[in-house]
């Protein structure tokens, strides 16, 4: 079965510093990753994905992923946490053999950057 | 360029009740998914089509669920004799292509059934 976890429903980072939010994914076979923010009251805005190559994926407003095969890992980092990064965070997994096309997303890591 | 809309922004009924919910995607794309998202919860699936036709209906809870893309583009999701357990965030999301392509996503249709 596929299914995505972000075992921390709340990460609190001080302005500046460096942002960690973690995701770990199960797939049958090789995954497309994702990540999208959701801010209040707008729709989820794709950040990044991967999806084969360069373990280390570049995305939007700064943010970048480390894919970890072997610890089935998919952690979004940023070096410097700024207050506007304050947002809920999705991770998303679509196994490569569905024919199916769906995509499993976690509960959400709601980040906190305080001044 | 316009994303993806959806209407209305919040719909409030009846239990037992006939809602339709509208998504209109971003033109050009051909892949088109629905998605609830509860309170806490991340977007869960629903519904994903390619096209006109429901590629993948596996996430629909049951059958008084229904969605329908006619032409190709706009797209209603329509739930029969509302409960009071539909309420939810009810997201539409297209991509240009199905596969590994990122979705790009409506601000979503607050239901709440009462």
């Amino acid at each position: 079965a596929q299914s995505v976890a972000q075992p921390e429903d709340q990460v609190n980072v001080a302005e500046g510093n460096p942002l960690t939010v973690k995701c770990t994914y199960s797939v049958s076979g090789n995954p497309y990753l994702f990540w999208y923010v959701q801010y209040p009251n707008r729709g989820l805005q794709f950040l990044l994905k991967y999806i084969t190559g360069d373990n280390l994926v570049k995305g939007s407003y700064g943010f970048e992923a480390e894919f970890n095969k072997s610890q089935t890992s998919f952690h979004l980092k940023k070096p410097s946490a700024l207050v506007s990064d304050s947002a809920l965070y999705f991770c998303a997994v679509r196994d490569m053999l569905d024919t199916g096309n769906q995509f499993y997303f976690g509960t959400g890591t709601s980040l906190t950057v305080i001044p | 360029g316009a994303g993806v809309s959806q209407t209305p922004s919040n719909k409030v009924t009846e239990k037992g009740k006939y809602v339709e919910l509208r998504c209109d995607p971003i033109s050009g794309h051909t892949a088109l998914y629905w998605y609830r998202q509860s309170l806490g919860q991340g977007p869960e699936f629903l519904i994903y089509f390619q096209g006109t036709g429901a590629a993948d209906d596996s996430g629909l809870p049951n059958d008084r669920f229904f969605a329908v893309r006619p032409e190709g583009s706009v797209s209603t999701l329509k739930i029969q004799r509302t409960e009071r357990g539909d309420s939810a965030v009810y997201l539409c999301a297209s991509s240009d292509i199905a596969g590994a392509r990122e979705q790009y996503f409506g601000p979503g249709t607050r239901l709440t059934v009462t």
